[in-house]
């Protein structure tokens, strides 16, 4: 079946520094991917649509130069959290709709940030 | 932004009994899905409903919609110990390009 895959599982950083973080659908393409946000026995927060070859839509309240988001190509997208404080650490998980024919998403594993 | 609520937040059952969760949403709807994670995983998709539809199952699931209400039930008969996750429903309203928003989930705990 359809694959996302999320690199890394989970970072530590310092305060300060910048992670990148990438969602790669394995088997098939995807033009559209989402990111979410979710805290501890929390729900997931959608933060951004990420669109292949152009600029990324995002959710109000989310900051655009805090999460850069670059979707390159038709199977990877790319959210990077610049400048890192502790209240970014959180649970960020992708998402991509297999295709056109259905609603239903496939999602990553998900990548724990801790900044420190 | 959240979608809604899911009542109730936690349920802890036996083995063998049925689980009932439910979901409410404030906006109009093309369809509503249901997604477990397993903690500190990514999400996997259980079921769709459409808006038009009123009722479907999968296997050991019975999903329902009531749209006039603006609501879902996920109902997991014979439950096992496997089935300990958290709940999510999500919806996508129409002309939004798939995008989901979930509602607060529901822990579920079966003790085996």
């Amino acid at each position: 079946g359809a694959v996302v895959s999320q690199h890394p599982s989970r970072v530590i950083c310092k305060s300060g520094t910048s992670v990148k973080i990438e969602c790669r659908s394995l088997d098939f393409q995807a033009t559209t991917m989402f990111w979410y946000r979710q805290f501890p026995k929390q729900s997931l927060m959608l933060m951004a649509t990420s669109n292949e070859g152009s600029k990324a839509t995002y959710e109000q309240g989310v900051e655009k130069d805090k999460f850069l988001i670059n979707h390159a190509s038709l199977t990877l997208s790319t959210l990077t959290v610049t400048s890192a404080h502790p209240e970014d650490s959180s649970f960020y998980i992708c998402s991509a709709p297999l295709g056109t024919a259905t609603y239903e998403q496939y999602f990553g594993p998900g990548t724990r940030l801790t900044v420190t | 932004s959240q979608q809604g609520e899911e009542d109730p937040q936690a349920l802890s059952i036996q083995e063998g009994e049925n689980a009932t969760m439910n979901c409410s949403y404030k906006t109009s709807i093309n369809n509503l899905q249901w997604y477990r994670q397993n903690s500190g995983r990514g999400l996997v998709h259980l079921i769709l409903i459409r808006s038009n539809e009123r009722e479907k199952h999968s296997g050991r699931l019975r999903v329902t919609l009531d749209t006039s209400k603006k609501s879902s039930s996920l109902l997991i008969t014979a439950s096992r110990a496997a089935d300990t996750a958290s709940y999510f429903c999500a919806t996508v309203a129409p002309g939004s390009s798939y995008k989901l928003i979930f509602g607060s989930g529901t822990r579920l705990l079966v003790r085996p």
